[in-house]
């Protein structure tokens, strides 16, 4: 079984600053994959950036990176550059094996956050 | 191209009673995943269908099921509704065999189901 733990429920930053959102995870498989989801308010869930286990180099994607601690199994995101358009539900989520071949997500419970003008 | 759809938006009920939700794909994508989103939670994975046959089903009870169709559309169906079922139900679709550990999932909009 795999959980996945967000411990801010709510942040904010101010508009062009950065902000960094923390995720801790636990799993026994060795082959899994971690995301970071955006929901913004009209709830369509985006691929924010995706991080491969076995990878050592922390995933980047514009103005989003990750720091990847597989040893303490901590998975954080950071903002650069906050935009008023980065307001929404944060969720880390990880993916690991269900049974029959297939992949599950499992979901933290999310961080709010706001970018004040 | 268009992203994944669902129907419909929105849905009232009452406890008892029955629903259906649907859900269609990316074009060219096979695997299907529901998940239940409680309000203030996330998202909570309740089915897996590739290729028209279950392949992974999370802890929820025998009242939910689903289908997958040839066109690799699903529908997810919720009997003897709860209270408790009040919830946002997302479908999620990715191309790859069974949903690999790698392979990305595309969310829809969701359904907002409210049980009376």
């Amino acid at each position: 079984a795999q959980t996945v733990t967000q411990s801010q429920p709510e942040m904010s930053v101010q508009e062009a600053e950065t902000v960094t959102l923390s995720c801790t995870y636990d799993t026994s498989e060795n082959n899994y994959y971690l995301f970071w989801y955006k929901q913004p308010p009209s709830r369509q869930m985006i691929l924010v950036i995706r991080q491969e286990a076995y990878k050592q180099q922390n995933a980047t994607e514009n103005r989003f990176s990750v720091n990847f601690q597989k040893a303490a199994k901590s998975f954080s995101l950071k903002i650069s550059d906050s935009q008023l358009g980065d307001t929404a539900m944060y969720f880390c989520a990880s993916k690991g094996y269900s049974g029959a071949g297939s992949y599950q997500l499992t979901f933290g419970k999310g961080t709010k956050l706001s970018v004040i003008p | 191209d268009a992203g994944v759809t669902q129907s419909p938006t929105h849905l009232i009920k009452t406890r008892g009673q029955q629903v259906t939700l649907r859900c269609s794909p990316i074009s060219g994508h096979k695997s299907v995943s529901w998940y239940q989103q409680v309000l203030g939670q996330g998202p909570q994975f309740i089915f897996q269908y590739y290729e028209k046959e279950e392949r992974g089903r999370g802890n929820f009870p025998d009242r939910f099921s689903a289908r997958q169709f040839p066109n690799y559309s699903s529908e997810l169906n919720v009997n003897a509704l709860l209270l408790g079922d009040s919830a946002l139900y997302l479908c999620a679709s990715s191309s790859g065999l069974a949903g690999g550990p790698g392979e990305t999932q595309y969310f829809g909009p969701g359904t907002r189901l409210l049980v009376l």
